[in-house]
């Protein structure tokens, strides 16, 4: 499998109930970055974790990070019909040692909220 | 807030022509990078561009491809001989990196569509 693996590949669930996405990857990170997009549309930023990192909050969203097995997890809590959208994770190995800040992006996460 | 602008939001183009798709990064960024999206799959990594130079290219960006900084705001990814498999959504996206870890900014993205 490649970098940046998420799962489920898609969630549908009820408005008020929390979403968990999770996501793979398999060489060293800088950093782990998630991303929305809603159908046709761009990428808006999520949040940020840094290597260092094991966990963040931002609002309703809380990543959490496992360096030793290579994975994250977003989870949206109480959820609402406009979190419906895509959601991508993408790591990040940095700048220098030929590194240059690219980011490699997961299949993403449909989520359906339903009202 | 500042954002990534690109235009057009769509281009329709005949095969075998050349396209220009344009974006204006933020401004106190130093990085930029082209991303594509074909409908329904994962979005991948084109080119990295810092200081006036390509820094990194994918297997897709081929001869076809060019990038341009063509003066202080804008950055150009240019196609030379559009093929159909060329129709996808194209995202500009550009960090600063000032700090090891920095998020990148997309801008909503250009759909070409090659016939």
């Amino acid at each position: 499998s490649q970098q940046g693996e998420e799962d489920p590949q898609a969630l549908s669930i009820q408005e008020g109930e929390n979403a968990t996405m999770n996501c793979s990857y398999k060489t060293s990170i800088n950093n782990l970055q998630w991303y929305r997009q809603n159908s046709g549309r761009g990428l808006v930023h999520l949040i940020l974790i840094r290597s260092n990192e094991r966990e963040k909050h931002s609002g309703r969203l809380r990543v959490t990070l496992d360096t030793s097995k290579k994975s994250s997890s977003l989870l949206i809590t109480a959820s609402r019909a406009a979190d419906t959208a895509s959601y991508f994770c993408a790591t990040d190995a940095g700048i220098g040692s030929g590194n240059t800040g690219k980011l490699i992006f997961g299949q993403g996460t449909t989520l359906q909220v339903k009202p | 807030e500042p954002e990534v602008t690109q235009t057009p939001s769509h281009q329709v183009t005949q095969m075998g022509q050349e396209v220009i798709l344009r974006c204006v990064p933020i401004s106190n960024h130093l990085y930029f990078y082209w991303y594509r999206q074909i409908l329904g799959q994962k979005v991948e990594f084109l080119v990295s561009f810092y200081n006036n130079e390509i820094s990194e290219k994918s297997e897709i960006f081929d001869d076809q491809f060019s990038v341009e900084r063509p003066d202080g705001s804008n950055f150009t990814l240019k196609i030379r001989s559009t093929k159909l498999e060329d129709s996808a959504m194209y995202f500009c996206a550009s960090s600063v990196y000032r700090g090891l870890n920095t998020e990148a900014f997309f801008g909503q993205g250009t759909r070409l569509t090659v016939v």
